[in-house]
Parts: structure tokens; C-alpha cells; sequence
């Protein structure tokens, strides 16, 4: 079975602060693929950035950067120098799209980055 | 960049009724499914369509449910009866069915209110 463990409910730092997201997932898949989505207060899904289980590298965009770790089956996202518009849920998920198959996702984080 | 569009953005119904929350995935792709999101919860796989048929279904998408791809453009969810806790967020997604998760795109989704 496939499972997305956010266990962070829901986190608040201030402004400029960095903040982890962690993710631990479980999969009996060898070959599967990583995601977070964010979803600002207006509801839609923003996708943020997508991971093959092949690519262990740590990957920076910006302000946002993510740790992949397969030993201990976590992919956490880190939001360096957080900004007030960052506030949203993020959620983690995961999916084998070589079947072209659904995507789990976690319970979700939420994060208010305060002024 | 393509879009996947849902319509309505906000449907409000009397419980009992019957309600059809329509989609237009993108236009290559050949895979598409149906999410739901219950307020302040996580996203929820409801459904998969390939080949003018159903790929794979959750617990959720009980006989209430029901899809549909009438004309080429159009990837339906149809509700025969609505029930207060059939209130959320519905999301379409599309994928081009090449695997390996690139393409795979949400909706901005459908918020339904049962009243």
C-alpha cells in the first residue's frame, strides 16, 4: 500500500525565518515518483515540483529547496527566508506514473508565516 | 501553457438533487481523473478514465457517482443524489498517459456546497 505521512499539522515562524516541511512516505513500488503541491487560501492545487525515485539529488528553485532522502524514505521541502505570501497548505504525495496511476497525498501542512 | 478548466468554480445544490461538475481536460491528453478534497482535509482519489472506460475507482466513488467523456472534450462527474457530506472540492486532473508523472495537471477545481 501507499501512504504520505505529513506529520506536521500545521507550523507558524515569522517572516524570514526558514522552514522545514517534512515528508516520509511508504511504497512498495522500486520505481515511483514525489511530489508537493501547494494550495494557497484560493484552493487550487499549485504544482511545486515533481521527483523520480532514480534521482536522489537535492533540488534548489529559489527560496524553495528539497531533501530527498531514500534510506529513510522522506523528501522534506525547505522554504528559505520565508515571505508572508508563502502562507498556505502544502501538500506532500506520492504516485507510480509509469502506470499512469493516481496520486496519494498526505493530510497536508499547513503554514502561516506571520509579519 | 495548456490548462485543465473546470466549471462551475462554485455550485451550491439542495441535498437530494442531482449535480454534474464538468471538466475540459487538455486537448493530447488521454488519462483523467477525479479528486475530491473535503474541507480542511487531504485530497482524495475518487477516479481514473482511460479508453472510454473506467481504470480504477476508490472506495469513495460508491454508485452515487458516476463519469463520463460524452463528446471528446468533456470529462464529467455526475452525483445522481447529492448528500451533505458530498460537500468539498472536486478536482479534474489530465495526464498524456507517457508516464513518468510530466504533463500530469489538476484543475482549479469545482467547490460543491450541499445544502
Amino acid at each position: 500500500a501507499q501512504k504520505v505521512t505529513q506529520a506536521q499539522t500545521e507550523i507558524s515562524v515569522v517572516e524570514k525565518e526558514d522552514v522545514t516541511l517534512d515528508c516520509v512516505y511508504e511504497t512498495r513500488d522500486t520505481t515511483y515518483y514525489l511530489f508537493w503541491y501547494k494550495q494557497p487560501p484560493s484552493g487550487e492545487l499549485v504544482f511545486l515540483i515533481r521527483r523520480n525515485s532514480f534521482d536522489e539529488q537535492n533540488e534548489i528553485s529559489g527560496r524553495y529547496s528539497w531533501n530527498f532522502q531514500k534510506s529513510t524514505s522522506s523528501f522534506n521541502f525547505t522554504i528559505t527566508a520565508s515571505q508572508v505570501v508563502d502562507s498556505a497548505v502544502y501538500f506532500c504525495a506520492l504516485s507510480n506514473l509509469n502506470r499512469d496511476d493516481k496520486i496519494i497525498f498526505g493530510k497536508g501542512t499547513r503554514l502561516h508565516i506571520l509579519p | 501553457e495548456p490548462e485543465v478548466t473546470q466549471t462551475p468554480s462554485h455550485q451550491v445544490t439542495q441535498m437530494g438533487q442531482e449535480v454534474i461538475l464538468r471538466c475540459v481536460p487538455i486537448s493530447n491528453h488521454l488519462y483523467f481523473y477525479w479528486y475530491r478534497q473535503i474541507l480542511g482535509q487531504k485530497v482524495e482519489f475518487l477516479v481514473s478514465f482511460y479508453n472510454n472506460e473506467i481504470s480504477e475507482k476508490s472506495e469513495i466513488f460508491d454508485d452515487q457517482f458516476s463519469v463520463e467523456r460524452p463528446d471528446g472534450s468533456n470529462f464529467t462527474l455526475k452525483i445522481r443524489s447529492t448528500k451533505l457530506e458530498d460537500s468539498a472540492m472536486y478536482f479534474c486532473a489530465s495526464s498524456p498517459g507517457q508516464g513518468k508523472g510530466y504533463g500530469y495537471t489538476f484543475g482549479s477545481g469545482t467547490r460543491l456546497t450541499v445544502v
